[in-house]
Order: C-alpha cells, then sequence, then structure tokens
C-alpha cells in the first residue's frame, strides 16, 4: 500500500492564482482531512470528509474548496491564493468505526504565495 | 479555536532521563491521540486513549487520560536522541467527529 499520497511536494503561487493541492488514499479509509500547519501554530483543520460525497468544514476553511466524490481522493482547492495561505498542508485519512480514528498522515505539499 | 493545548510548549532533558508532556481540552471526546512530527517530516501516530480508558502503555511510552479535568500526559521514560520531535495532541470530539490538534511540544534531548 501507497498509503497517503500528496501532490505536489512543493508549489509556488502568485497572489490571486487558483490551485488545487491533490490527496489519494489507498487503505478504503472513510475518514480524510487537511490541516496545514505554521510555525507555532500547530495543525490546524481546514476541511474533513466522513465519506464520499460528504464534506463539512474545520477551524479554518475560507479560501479553500474540497470535494469527496471518491472514498480514495480528497483534493484541496485554493480559489484564490493570499500570502496568508503560505503553510505547509497535510492530507490524513483514517477508517471512520466509531471511536477508533488513528490518522494516517500524507507527506505534505510546502505552498508558498507570493 | 483549539481543541488541545500541550504543556511545555519546550523541553530540553538529559538523554536517559523521563520527558512528560501534558495536554488539556475543552470538550468531550471519544478519545485522544498522540502524535510525533520530526522536523519537517508529516506526522507519525503514537498512541490512542479512548475516553472510557485511564491510562495505556505502549513500550516507552506511557499515556493517562483524566476526562473530569480534561486533560492528558504523554511520558516517554528513557528517553534517547531519536526521540528529538515535537509531539502533538489530538482529541476526536464527541459531537461532531473532528479531530482537533494542539500546539504541540518541542522535545530536545540533550546528550
Amino acid at each position: 500500500n501507497a498509503g497517503v499520497t500528496q501532490t505536489p511536494k512543493f508549489q509556488v503561487l502568485k497572489t490571486g492564482q487558483s490551485m488545487t493541492l491533490q490527496c489519494a488514499q489507498d487503505m478504503n479509509h472513510e475518514y480524510m482531512s487537511w490541516y496545514r500547519q505554521d510555525p507555532g501554530m500547530g495543525l490546524r483543520l481546514i476541511h474533513y470528509s466522513v465519506g464520499a460525497g460528504i464534506t463539512d468544514q474545520g477551524e479554518v476553511p475560507n479560501g479553500y474548496n474540497v470535494s469527496r466524490s471518491t472514498t480514495e481522493d480528497f483534493p484541496l482547492r485554493l480559489l484564490s491564493a493570499a500570502p496568508s495561505q503560505t503553510s505547509v498542508y497535510f492530507c490524513a485519512s483514517s477508517e471512520d468505526r466509531g471511536d477508533y480514528n488513528e490518522q494516517f498522515f500524507g507527506p505534505g505539499t510546502r505552498l508558498t504565495v507570493l | 479555536s483549539q481543541q488541545g493545548e500541550e504543556d511545555p510548549q519546550a523541553l530540553s532533558i538529559q538523554e536517559g532521563e523521563n520527558a512528560t508532556m501534558n495536554c488539556s481540552y475543552k470538550t468531550s471526546i471519544n478519545n485522544l491521540q498522540w502524535y510525533r512530527q520530526n522536523s519537517g517530516r508529516g506526522l507519525v501516530h503514537l498512541i490512542l486513549i479512548r475516553s472510557n480508558e485511564r491510562e495505556k502503555h505502549s513500550g516507552r511510552l506511557r499515556v493517562t487520560l483524566d476526562t473530569s479535568k480534561k486533560s492528558s500526559s504523554l511520558l516517554i521514560t528513557a528517553s534517547r536522541a531519536a526521540d528529538t520531535a515535537s509531539y502533538f495532541c489530538a482529541t476526536a470530539r464527541l459531537r461532531d467527529d473532528k479531530i482537533i490538534f494542539g500546539k504541540g511540544t518541542r522535545l530536545h534531548i540533550l546528550p
């Protein structure tokens, strides 16, 4: 199993550009989520999904869109990039089995917005 | 606002000593998890403790959970240089299944 994969690993955008960060998992996990990590802030939840066709907002959803058309994929879209979105983005997945949900993380995407 | 808050923010100890980190949270949870992150890398799951458990062990790790105080502690015994990393607690909230992380504790093991 490849686990959780993310592409690209690095990206530089100009203010106002849009892009999609890709996330895929091959473990048939129902629960997937996106976090951003900034220095001194830990990880903050952007959006999450408990299954295909179902998404919900996390702590910091503004400026980001998600969709979940399949169990495997959970892309994160930046609609109009801003310097405040410079961060490291992590995708994670877990089984949705009630009270047991260890998360598996991807390697991260380092995004810089100029 | 973030659900979990780790304490201390940073900790330096001598190799071989024990390291203790604490986590406090705000709302009712299904479980609490601890993760490790080495510099520049992704997060690795260490241990999960359910809301009806009070203590759990895994190798050199010991986790306690006090739901009445909404707090948890992670103890790493006989620390090694390889334990140098950031440690995060994450809580799975009961009301909406969100998994929320704290800001982390940076642990540095001195040789």
